[in-house]
């Protein structure tokens, strides 16, 4: 396996249920990220994470929960969701944020969730 | 945060040369111009980044004006393959946010 990977890629779940998104990350790299893109709508930045620390949370519902139990895993634990969360959740990493605006940042394929 | 503007959509022939624009007259100092690119059905894929200087690599090149006000992203022969949402990209951070970006047709 190379690259970023997420698990699952297609996820229905009832308002309800309680969910695990997995990302793994097989670059070697010690900055992870959650995004949310929703249909027409921008990219957004959920939460980041460095060296298993989380640095960033903007202003998430608490209904998604991070964890990062390593600097190659991450994971979004999703309870009690709104329809209005369905959208395409994603992933993504970087070798370090000490870089500021320099990084790059590599991408997972995404997990297309729906809540019914 | 230095916001960033671009063309909703672009349209190019295979094979000839793809000049997608971007302006961002509130860039600061400390800000890299980055683009990403997002393929159907995929996460945005990173094509290039500059701060100053013109840059090349393998897929791309950034031209970037000499005020840093705007840039450009030059795609030297587009094929199918190069169909996509291409965001412009301000950093000086950990965040980098996107907006709509160009949606790009290419035409055989």
């Amino acid at each position: 396996e190379t690259g970023v990977t997420q698990t699952p890629r297609h996820l229905v779940m009832g308002m309800t249920n309680k969910k695990s998104l997995k990302c793994e990350q097989h670059l070697g790299h010690n900055a992870m990220y959650w995004y949310k893109q929703s249909a027409k709508k921008p990219l957004e930045l959920m939460f980041v994470y460095s060296l298993e620390e989380r640095v960033e949370n903007n202003s998430v519902p608490s209904r998604f929960s991070p964890e990062c139990p390593n600097s190659s895993h991450l994971f979004l634990h999703l309870h009690t969701l709104q329809p209005e969360d369905s959208a395409l959740y994603l992933c993504a990493s970087s070798q370090t944020l000490g870089l500021a605006g320099r990084d790059t940042q590599y991408f997972g394929p995404g997990t297309r969730l729906t809540v019914l | 945060d230095a916001k960033t503007t671009q063309p909703n959509s672009m349209e190019s022939n295979e094979e000839e040369p793809v000049h997608l624009p971007c302006n961002h007259s509130t860039i600061s100092g400390t800000d890299y111009i980055h683009w990403y690119r997002q393929l159907p059905s995929q996460g945005p894929e990173y094509v290039i980044h500059g701060l100053t200087s013109n840059v090349n690599n393998r897929m791309a090149s950034l031209a970037i004006a000499e005020d840093r006000k705007s840039s450009t992203l030059i795609l030297h022969r587009a094929t199918l393959r190069d169909a996509a949402v291409y965001y412009c990209i301000l950093r000086d951070s950990i965040n980098m946010r996107f907006g709509a970006g160009t949606r790009l047709t290419v035409k055989p």
